[in-house]
């Protein structure tokens, strides 16, 4: 059963609080994802990760941190969250090849009050 | 034409009727994907193609490439209420990098 989860899929923090965001996939993918979705917008790119302990930033990596220790599971967080943090934020794996397909969960919306 | 930090476009069309959603991209690829986004869940693939394909078919679904121009287009026949749903065309500029464009929100009234 190819998928993506992600949990929570809802998070209200305050800003300055911690942040912890998860996503597991079952297809063995090598490369995994997290991207922010603001509204009329389309996704940016937060961090990619290759494999474990092997990850990259992308386009706007600052605010955040990931970390990835196993194959499956990727985690994005978020140090003293702030309100411009505010967003829906999607995860997706992929085989490592460019022609991949990227698979998405369903996404965290997170508030930052 | 989506692309960049272009905000969201928008089409609103009947059911039965054809439309073409079109993608401009600046840097290399070898490939550009489409994505279709339903509301409240992940962006899903629905067609790839290749930098050497000129052009893709899946079922009601046509792609197009233009190398040349750096141009892209995705076209729905004959589109029913079930197409309703924002699209995304997104390049790969290498490192396994997607980079998604703004997208084109289709409206598909009854």
């Amino acid at each position: 059963d190819m998928k993506v989860t992600q949990m929570p899929r809802y998070l209200i923090k305050r800003m300055g609080e911690n942040v912890l965001l998860e996503c597991g996939q079952d297809m063995s993918h090598e490369t995994m994802y997290w991207y922010r979705q603001d509204p009329g917008l389309g996704l940016q790119l937060i961090y990619i990760s290759y494999d474990v302990d092997s990850n990259s930033e992308g386009d706007i990596p600052k605010g955040y941190r990931v970390s990835r220790k196993k194959r499956e599971h990727f985690s994005l967080i978020l140090d003293s969250a702030k309100t411009n943090q505010t967003s829906v934020y999607f995860c997706a794996s992929s085989l490592r090849d460019s022609y991949a397909e990227q698979f998405f969960g369903p996404g965290t919306r997170l508030t930052v009050l | 034409s989506q692309w960049g930090e272009e905000n969201l476009q928008a089409l609103s069309i009947q059911e039965g009727e054809d439309v073409t959603m079109n993608c401009s991209y600046k840097t290399y690829t070898t490939v550009v994907h489409w994505y279709r986004q339903d509301s409240g869940r992940g962006p899903a693939l629905i067609i790839l193609i290749r930098s050497n394909e000129r052009e893709k078919r899946s079922g009601r679904l046509r792609a197009t490439l233009d190398t040349s121009s750096q141009s892209s287009s995705l076209s729905i026949t004959a589109a029913q209420c079930e197409d309703t749903a924002v699209y995304f065309c997104a390049t790969d500029p290498g490192g396994y990098k997607v980079v998604f464009g703004s997208g084109t929100r289709l409206l598909v009234s009854p």
